[in-house]
């Protein structure tokens, strides 16, 4: 089935230690977007990629880095983890980085900064 | 922060009914959009509507459009088990670069069988 898979489903994390979330499409789709999902926060922008080689900064940048060597991958990587960045993570892309089109996500990492 | 209020936070009804929800949001926009996550997945997208259309409908969905009080609403008609979940709208703003999208905090839609 075309989509985005996301890898770890899960994961705990030591503070300070540092963890890369991936990220694949199939779907050959231009954009790319990183999002965090905190209770009574919604969802909430953290990078993005309009297209392969290029990266943006969304709302909540700060402790991520992100890569796009390519079409279908779009790592996020926190360098050192802190307690704050427990959340669950989506990774999302949609077909051009302009015009009228909707995302599709994947099913997300939960990740548990300890 | 957040573009997007959905309005109510929660909705609880019986199966057959019809679920309303709202949305508001503060600039101007490109498209307004809904989405329906399922607990523990993904989000899913439901409906795009452009901000030169007043009204949209997919199947059961329905989503309205008003640019001048900056609101959306999105009905759900003879609601099934199966739409509990949560709905969030997402709204594309003018000046956003590329297709960036902004979600609010989301509707939590429980339909009792």
């Amino acid at each position: 089935t075309a989509g985005i898979t996301q890898a770890p489903t899960s994961q705990i994390l030591a503070a300070g230690r540092s963890m890369t979330l991936r990220c694949t499409q199939d779907m050959r789709h231009n954009a790319m977007y990183w999002y965090r999902q905190d209770l009574g926060l919604g969802l909430r922008l953290i990078h993005y990629s309009n297209t392969a080689g290029t990266t943006g900064k969304g709302e909540v940048p700060d402790g991520y880095s992100v890569s796009r060597a390519n079409t279908d991958d779009f790592p996020l990587t926190l360098a050192s983890a802190v307690p704050s960045q427990t959340s669950v993570y989506f990774c999302a892309s949609s077909d051009e980085a302009g015009g009228n089109y909707g995302y599709t996500f994947g099913s997300g990492t939960r990740l548990t900064v300890v | 922060s957040q573009q997007g209020e959905e309005d109510p936070q929660a909705l609880s009804i019986q199966e057959g009914e019809n679920a309303t929800m709202n949305c508001s949001y503060k600039t101007s926009i490109n498209n307004l959009q809904w989405y329906r996550q399922n607990s523990g997945r993904g989000l899913v997208h439901l409906i795009l509507i452009r901000s030169n259309e007043r009204e949209k409908h997919s199947g059961r969905l329905r989503v309205t459009l008003d640019t001048s009080k900056k609101s959306s609403s999105l009905l759900i008609t003879a609601s099934r088990a199966a739409d509990t979940a949560s709905y969030f709208c997402a709204t594309r703003g003018i000046k956003a670069a590329g297709n960036k999208l902004t979600f609010g905090g989301g509707t939590r839609v429980l339909v009792k069988p």
